[in-house]
């Protein structure tokens, strides 16, 4: 089973600030890594896949990075609408689909 | 647009059953490989299992290999998991959600029904 690992576990970052989070795969992922967002009460929304692909209707400020191992979901310049959790998941080597521990973007 | 409802959540006590339900709209439900994630409260998210698009496939996480059971009806465009031997641990939201293409990126979610298992 591949371990996805998610840091920082909580990121405090005031609106309009940047924010980057990182995610690590126990193996090579290749390319096949997904991000989610969750809010409070919500389900999951997909936001990146493939990596670095941008979801349907994701805006621009949400970019994703990263093969192998080692990926970023970096968000620029936050808005009040994107404080929230966010999950990777592989989807290389599966089943089971793994997903990392979450970070928590707050507000500062 | 696509849209998907769980249903069938509830309180049950340990060793009881329950079936879950989801049912889809505004896609090819036929076409797609459906799954089941879950999340304990509080918790992160972990998945379940999936169903292939028509139905001849099953896989599912160690934890609930040999008590749930995951089906599919494509003429109803329904998605069932189907909970046996249920444990405290089972307790959770579960979300089923739709696979993207083939391979296992999850594009839409359910809003989630809760489980919980407790006496």
């Amino acid at each position: 089973e591949i371990v996805m690992t998610q840091s920082p576990a909580t990121l405090s970052v005031s609106p309009g600030e940047g924010a980057t989070l990182s995610c690590r795969a126990s193996q090579s992922v290749s390319y096949n890594l997904a991000w989610y967002q969750q809010k409070p009460g919500q389900a999951p929304r997909l936001i990146i896949y493939a990596a670095s692909t941008r979801a349907t209707g994701i805006p621009v400020r949400f970019r994703g990075s990263g093969s192998g191992t080692e990926f970023t979901l970096t968000i620029s310049s936050l808005q009040s609408e994107d404080f929230a959790v966010y999950y990777c998941q592989q989807y290389n080597n599966w089943p089971p689909l793994t997903f990392g521990g979450g970070t928590k973007v707050e507000i500062k | 647009q696509v849209h998907l409802v769980e249903s069938g959540g509830g309180v049950v006590q340990p060793g009881r059953s329950l079936r879950l339900s989801c049912v889809a709209s505004g896609f090819t439900f036929g076409s797609h490989a459906m799954h089941w994630v879950r999340q304990a409260p509080g918790k992160g998210l972990e998945w379940v299992a999936v169903i292939s698009y028509d139905g001849s496939d099953k896989k599912y996480t160690d934890s609930v290999k040999g008590r749930f059971t995951i089906s599919r009806d494509n003429s109803k465009n329904t998605l069932d998991l189907e909970m046996n031997s249920l444990r405290a641990e089972d307790t959770a939201v579960y979300y089923c959600a739709k696979e993207r293409d083939s391979g296992g990126c999850l594009d839409y979610w359910g809003q989630g029904t809760l489980a919980t298992v407790s006496s």
